[in-house]
């Protein structure tokens, strides 16, 4: 089944204690992206990628790091946590580098920062 | 800067009523526009999307949306409104143009109810 996975899908941590969230894809798509969903502000891209190796950053990048070392996966890293982050996660993935391209979701990941 | 609005928060409909939900856009080049639905606790789903030719887009379940470049707005519409039609919805945008980047701006969100 094709699909974009996330994990954990719910994590409760403290202020300052890294933490990675996965997100892997089984569509051989070269676009991959993150974004925070929060109420009344929608979806913010925090950054995307349109490559292995290639990444860039999105609206609301500060206190992010991502990384592509493969097709597949797109970590999403935060090394010192703060409850401003606490917030509803998204991946997302898309066929090929085209701004007209569908991006297809995966689940979430519900953060919380204590 | 490219930008979204979806002007309500929530849009109440009766069931078998027409519905619509409204968004306009910002951008300075093409809009590439489209919309997803969000059900509880689920990832956004892709409903239909706008990037040239006929300004009237039919997507997924029975939505269609309709492009009205003059007014830069994009709005969602189905003719009978079903329960299982209450979920969240977000518009989103790219720009087009040439030298544009490839970030998706997303509108804040509009929830559909519809009461049986």
């Amino acid at each position: 089944e094709a699909q974009v996975t996330q994990n954990p899908r719910y994590l409760i941590t403290v202020t300052g204690k890294k933490l990675t969230v996965t997100c892997s894809q089984n569509m051989n798509h070269e676009y991959m992206s993150w974004y925070r969903q929060d109420p009344g502000l929608g979806l913010r891209q925090i950054y995307y990628s349109m490559n292995v190796e290639v990444t860039d950053k999105g609206d609301v990048p500060e206190g992010y790091k991502v990384s592509r070392k493969e097709k597949r996966n797109f970590p999403l890293i935060l090394e010192s946590p703060s409850p401003n982050q606490t917030s509803l996660y998204f991946c997302a993935s898309s066929l090929v580098r085209g701004r007209t391209d569908t991006q297809y979701f995966g689940p979430g990941t519900r953060l919380t920062v204590l | 800067a490219q930008s979204v609005a979806q002007p309500e928060d929530q849009v109440n409909v009766a069931e078998g009523n027409p519905l619509t939900v409204k968004c306009t856009y910002s951008v300075s080049g093409n809009p590439y526009l489209f919309w997803y639905v969000q059900y509880p606790n689920r990832g956004l789903q892709f409903l239909l999307k706008y990037i040239t030719g006929d300004n009237l887009v039919k997507g997924s379940y029975g939505f269609e949306a309709e492009f009205n470049k003059s007014q830069t707005s994009f709005h969602l519409k189905k003719p009978s409104a079903l329960v299982s039609d209450s979920a969240l919805y977000f518009c989103a945008v790219r720009d087009g143009g040439r030298n544009a980047g490839n970030m998706l701006t997303f509108g804040g969100g509009t929830r559909l109810m519809v009461k049986p």
